[in-house]
């Protein structure tokens, strides 16, 4: 099946460390976006890549970091610098040229205890 | 991207059809308008999208009004798992202008009944 994956669906982490988010997809498209969504609140994007090895800010990327090496992998880091990380995390994935058309994981539920 | 109006929630039978309105009074003539759905603690699930002329794919149908200022998204037959929250957003084509961000607002909590 096409799709993408994020893993794992829960997180548990303590204060001041780091943790990675996966976010794997097999659609062939060439975009990949994170977003950060808090509980009753829309969804604010974090980074997005449009193409291997080249990524950028989006409108909260404070406190996080991303790389692209592959174009089906675009994980996510939520550094000790982040504030307030605790959060349901959204990775989505478009073609290119069809950015309106994001297709989403089922999210990571990322608590810091 | 255009200001986009839903009630903020319907009822609708198990199997009948679900009519979801949105108006965005303000869209501009190369403004598409897009319909996703958010299912609690699930990421948001893209659904369909149209210019003017009415679209239909295998989850849903989409009618827009000819002076589109407004829009309906039809589900023909609702079923229990269908409740979720239906967002509309309105946006330019994928010209490579403008945020990449989606922007989703309150949207319709649509709640199916048994």
């Amino acid at each position: 099946d096409g799709g993408i994956t994020q893993s794992p669906k829960y997180l548990f982490r303590k204060e001041g460390q780091n943790v990675t988010l996966s976010c794997e997809q097999n659609l062939n498209h060439d975009a990949m976006y994170w977003y950060r969504q808090d509980p009753g609140q829309g969804l604010r994007l974090i980074y997005y890549s449009q193409i291997v090895n080249d990524f950028q800010k989006g409108d909260i990327a404070e406190g996080y970091s991303v790389s692209r090496e592959k174009k089906e992998s675009f994980p996510l880091t939520v550094t000790s610098a982040q504030k307030n990380p605790t959060a349901f995390y959204l990775c989505a994935s478009s073609p290119r040229t069809g950015r309106n058309t994001q297709y989403f994981g089922p999210g990571t539920r990322l608590t810091v205890l | 991207d255009a200001k986009t109006t839903q009630p903020p929630s319907m009822d609708c039978a198990e199997g009948r059809a679900a009519n979801l309105p949105c108006n965005h009074s303000t869209i501009s003539g190369n403004e598409y308008v897009y319909w996703y759905r958010q299912i609690h603690s699930q990421g948001p699930q893209y659904i369909i999208h149209g210019l003017k002329n009415n679209e239909t794919n295998e989850m849903a149908s989409l009618i827009i009004t000819e002076d589109r200022k407004s829009s309906t998204l039809i589900l023909p037959h609702a079923t229990l798992r269908d409740t979720a929250v239906y967002y509309c957003i309105v946006r330019v084509d994928d010209s490579g202008a403008g945020s990449y961000q989606l922007t989703f607002g309150k949207g319709t909590k649509l709640s199916v009944i048994p």
